[in-house]
């Protein structure tokens, strides 16, 4: 079977770090999706990786390895407005995207 | 500035009735998806459209069905609503994938179901 691992829920203070990983076992590999999904909201895409290495874009870094069915979502200099749900998402053989569950992250003044 | 609408957002309804959810997308966009959402779980894609008169269905086995006349709308369907049904329905929309193959959805606000 398919699935995406994520952790339910994390806390971290505002103005830190915080890395979200996401592992995956998936029928083939054509990309990996992070979005982020305020609560009562719809998910905004984030970043997409598909080579292995690390894709930085603003405070947010996305990490890829391929091999080791890994990814993991780093958000640097914490604001109170991340405090959201972060997706991780795979996309399969057959171009169909794998979500999983979503990890909760809480941010404490 | 939203670019996929969906009414409503918010819908209570008793057993047995018919419902339509509607989405609609001003992106030109040829892919069209409809994913179950119920909280701390991950999305469950139960119908998409690649493009006019073009339909299947997902992974999520579902009571619902979905028509698609236009290109810019994808309603869906509950031809007799049960409890079962509650949940929150979210619509998107992608293009083709370019030459970075990103294909990245764009989603609606949601419609959250409840049936009594």
């Amino acid at each position: 079977g398919q699935n995406i691992d994520q952790p339910t829920e994390m806390t971290a203070t505002e103005g830190a770090i915080v890395q979200i990983n996401c592992t995956y076992q998936t029928s083939g590999f054509n990309g990996l999706f992070w979005y982020q999904q305020h609560a009562g909201e719809a998910p905004t895409f984030l970043s997409y990786n598909v080579l292995d290495g690390l894709e930085e874009k603003g405070r947010f870094s996305s990490f890829l390895s391929r091999s080791k069915g890994y990814s993991y979502l780093l958000l640097k200099e914490l604001q109170m407005k991340d405090s959201a749900s972060y997706l991780c998402a795979v996309r399969d053989s057959n171009y169909q995207l794998i979500w999983g569950a979503g990890t909760k992250l809480i941010i404490k003044p | 500035e939203a670019d996929i609408y969906q009414t409503p957002r918010y819908l209570v309804i008793g057993t047995g009735k018919k419902i339509t959810l509607e989405c609609s997308q001003t992106m030109g966009h040829d892919k069209m998806y409809w994913y179950q959402q119920d909280p701390g779980m991950e999305l469950h894609l139960i119908h998409y459209s690649y493009g006019v008169n073009s339909t299947e269905k997902g992974d999520l086995s579902s009571e619902s069905t979905v028509s698609r006349i236009r290109t810019e709308h994808f309603p869906l369907t509950l031809e007799s609503a049960r409890p079962s049904h509650t949940s929150q329905y979210l619509c998107a929309s992608s293009e083709e994938p370019s030459g970075s193959g990103a294909n990245v959805l764009t989603f609606g606000a949601g419609s959250r179901l409840t049936v009594l």
